[in-house]
Order: C-alpha cells, then structure tokens, then sequence
C-alpha cells in the first residue's frame, strides 16, 4: 500500500516569497490533515479536511496561508509571503476517520517538507 | 483546550536494556485516544501504540507495553529489550473521541538514544 507522498521534500526561500507544498493521501482516506513542525517542538495541527471541506483551521494563520483540497483527493498548502519562523517541517496525515463516537482510526504521515527562510 | 506534556527532553538507554519515556495530559473529556509516535531521523512519523481511553488494560505491541494512569492523566512508554533501530523522537499524542475535530495533540517530544 503506497503511503502518504508529499513533495518538495526540502525548500529555502527567501523571506516575502511564495512557497507552495503538495499532498497525496493514502488512497480512500477521506481526512487530511496538515501539521507545522518548528524545530524542537511537536506538530501543531495547521488544518484538517474531511473529503474537500474544512473541519479545523483554527489555528491556520489565515492573513499569509492558504490550503485546498481539490475533488477531496490531493491537496496544497501556500504560505504567502513567508517569514522567518515558518520555518519550519509541514506534514501532511491522512485518516480513515469519519464522525463516528469511538471510531478509532490510525493518522499516517508523510515524510515532511522542510522549509527554511532566510 | 488539550494539552499534552513530555518532561523529558531526551533519555538514553543502553541496548537490551528498559527505558521508560513519561506523558502527562489535561483533558476534560471522558472519551479519547492516547498514541505514542516515533519520528527517526529524516523519516516520517509512525505509530507505536495506542490506547483506547475506556479501556482498563494497558496496550502492549512486541516490545513496547504502556502504564495508562487515567485519574492521574499519566500515560508512559516502556520500551524493553531495547534496540539500536529504537533510536528516535518519540511523541505522545492525545485524540478526542468526540466527533467535530479528530485532531492530534501532541507533546514536544523526548529524544530516545540507544547506546551500543
């Protein structure tokens, strides 16, 4: 079973630019989940979908990113522009989960893209 | 909102032998999920074990076993026999039960060395 791809697996840019990463769920996963990674801390959910809508975005910094789930199958995240402390490693999970009370279903990662701005 | 706090930044253990890596958590809730994730190096985050808040009997996989403490909101990792591919981030992670978000909390993490 293929799992989680994400791409660019590595990026630096420039402070003010745009970055875009891409994620492919496990196939028939209908949630995605979108993690920030800051060095020496653990993942902080950015923004969860459930098929091609938005469950959680709460603590998406929504002023500079931006994230799709086109046809409830891939989805990008955008910072734009960046800054120095988006630096950082961007997981994507994907899930079976449904809305289901003590419906336990596993998250599986990617392997990441780590960003760094300078 | 949920918490979830790793208080120690990183251990070491020596191969075959037992280390225990610590979790405490703060939550409201009756129903939820406890995971311990590890993270080698440059790879991506996989599931050790996990643990269904209602049930009483602590989860075992192979060689890792953990110690839930519901009233004390403790959940801790034993891992014996260690092993040099056991070297890694480990993560506590606390999910709700509830429906509406199934988002992970996650703690900082505690770096596993595993000396030869």
């Amino acid at each position: 079973e293929a799992g989680v791809a994400q791409s660019p697996r590595y990026k630096i840019i420039e402070k003010r630019q745009s970055v875009a990463f891409w994620c492919n769920p496990i196939s028939g996963h209908a949630t995605l989940y979108w993690y920030q990674q800051i060095l020496g801390q653990g993942p902080k959910l950015l923004i969860q979908f459930q098929n091609n809508g938005v469950v959680d975005d709460s603590q998406l910094p929504k002023d500079r990113f931006s994230a799709e789930r086109l046809k409830g199958v891939d989805s990008t995240l955008k910072i734009q522009p960046a800054k120095l402390e988006d630096s950082a490693v961007y997981l994507c999970a994907s899930s079976l989960a449904v809305f289901q009370r003590n419906m336990n279903t596993e998250a599986f990662f990617g392997q990441g893209t780590r960003l760094t701005v300078v | 909102a949920q918490t979830v706090t790793q208080s120690q930044p990183e251990m070491s253990v020596q191969e075959a032998e037992t280390v225990t890596l610590s979790c405490t958590y703060d939550t409201s809730e009756s129903d939820y999920y406890l995971f311990w994730y590890k993270q080698p190096p440059s790879r991506q985050m996989i599931l050790v074990i996990r643990q269904e808040a209602y049930k009483q009997q602590n989860a075992t996989e192979n060689r890792f076993s953990v110690n839930f403490q519901k009233a004390a909101k403790s959940f801790s990792l034993k891992i014996s026999d260690s092993q040099l591919g056991d070297a890694a981030m480990y993560f506590c992670a606390y999910r709700s039960a509830q429906g509406g978000s199934e988002k992970l909390v996650f703690g900082k993490g505690t770096k596993l060395t595993v000396n030869p």
